[in-house]
Formats: C-alpha cells, sequence, structure tokens
C-alpha cells in the first residue's frame, strides 16, 4: 500500500525566515496531496493541497511544489510568524480511493 | 463554515468495556471516514463509509470496531471490548465525493482507557 515519509520530524527557524517541508509517496497512482496544520489537542486543518495535474500552488505565504516524477511534494512557507508554529502533516491519496495516508508529521517552531 | 461534530469531546472507560463514539457529518456528504491518532503519532486511517457499507478498512480495523449509520445525520464507531492501546483520538472526517473534495476534519474524541 501506499507510503508517506516526511522530513524533517522537527524544525526550529526564526520568525520572518522561510520553512520548508519534505514528504515523498511511495504509490504512482497517487493523485491527490493535501497539508494539514494542527495545533496541539485541536483536529488537522488543511491548509493547502495539490492536484497531480498541476505542479505548484500558491496561497499568500504558502506554496506547494510536486515532482510526480521523483514523487515528492514539498510545503513553503514564507515570512513564518508565531502563530505558524504547530504540527504539519502531508498526506495522498489516490484517484477513486478517499483514504488519506498521513506522513510522520513535522513539529515547526517559529522563533521570535 | 460548515463543520464535523463529534461528541464525546473526552471519554474515559474500563478495559474491556464497550465505546461508542458519534460523528455527524456535514450534510450534504457522501463519504464518510474514521482516523486515530495515538498521541504524539501521525494521524491513521480506520474506515471509509459509503452508500451504507465499509468502501475501505485498515489492518487496524479489525472485529472490534464496527461502524454504522443509524439515521440520516449520525455515523458511529463502536469498539466492544477495549485495550488499553485504544487510547488514541479519534477522528471523524467527510468528504463530498470522491476525488476528497472538501475532506473536513471533526474535532475529535479523546478516548482514554484505563
Amino acid at each position: 500500500g501506499e507510503n508517506v515519509e516526511q522530513h524533517p520530524s522537527t524544525l526550529s527557524v526564526q520568525e520572518g525566515d522561510s520553512a520548508v517541508i519534505k514528504c515523498t509517496y511511495s504509490d504512482s497512482a497517487s493523485n491527490y496531496f493535501p497539508w494539514y496544520k494542527q495545533e496541539l489537542g485541536k483536529r488537522p486543518q488543511l491548509i493547502i493541497d495539490i492536484r497531480s495535474n498541476v505542479g505548484e500552488k500558491k496561497d499568500q505565504r504558502i506554496a506547494v511544489t510536486l515532482n510526480k516524477t521523483a514523487k515528492h511534494f514539498s510545503l513553503h512557507i514564507t515570512e513564518t510568524q508565531p502563530e505558524d508554529s504547530a504540527v504539519y502533516f502531508c498526506a495522498a491519496s489516490k484517484a477513486g480511493a478517499q483514504k488519506l495516508v498521513f506522513g510522520q508529521g513535522t513539529r515547526l517552531t517559529i522563533n521570535p | 463554515e460548515p463543520e464535523v461534530t463529534q461528541t464525546p469531546s473526552h471519554q474515559v472507560t474500563q478495559m474491556g468495556q464497550e465505546v461508542i463514539l458519534r460523528c455527524v457529518p456535514i450534510s450534504n456528504h457522501l463519504y464518510f471516514y474514521w482516523y486515530r491518532q495515538i498521541l504524539g503519532q501521525k494521524v491513521e486511517f480506520l474506515v471509509s463509509f459509503y452508500n451504507n457499507e465499509i468502501s475501505e478498512k485498515s489492518e487496524i480495523f479489525d472485529d472490534q470496531f464496527s461502524v454504522e449509520r443509524p439515521d440520516g445525520s449520525n455515523f458511529t464507531l463502536k469498539i466492544r471490548s477495549t485495550k488499553l492501546e485504544d487510547s488514541a483520538m479519534y477522528f471523524c472526517a467527510s468528504s463530498s465525493h470522491a476525488g476528497n473534495y472538501g475532506y473536513t476534519f471533526g474535532s475529535g474524541t479523546r478516548l482514554t482507557v484505563v
């Protein structure tokens, strides 16, 4: 079945700097790649997603890139702010199959 | 914005007891899911439900688990005889159709088995 690997497990950046989190997936049939932000004790919140028919998507300070050939996708957060501190999860899903397979998560800490 | 609601927010149960976790998916959604997250770990898929039947389940979803949509609004997860290792946060989710459009998670039920 699908396997999603996420790196790094922890990331600490200075406020205002950029943060990049990377994920790889194993199943070439996967075509939907969402990113979730989870604050302590809260639900995962979708922050951005990308489908396999595009290579990049941007929403204000957040962008996601997808390389289908290499089977990896990345989350980019620019101009980081303290409220960006959270655990971020990538996930992958195949066409027709609705389940999401999650990566292990990245704890992002923004230092003021 | 429509929400997936879950009750209770926290449940403590004795090992061996049955628990039922409740979810109200978004009203026009057709696909329903349960996930669990053991403290500090990743979110893991348990089961998906469509057209009043299970469409997919993971290895975690063994005979101890069952799901039901008893009426037009509720979606429940039952654990028949809880074990200590069932302690986790359980998230319900729903989506509007295949392709994961509108995939939304509930706020979760923290299950503690003692």
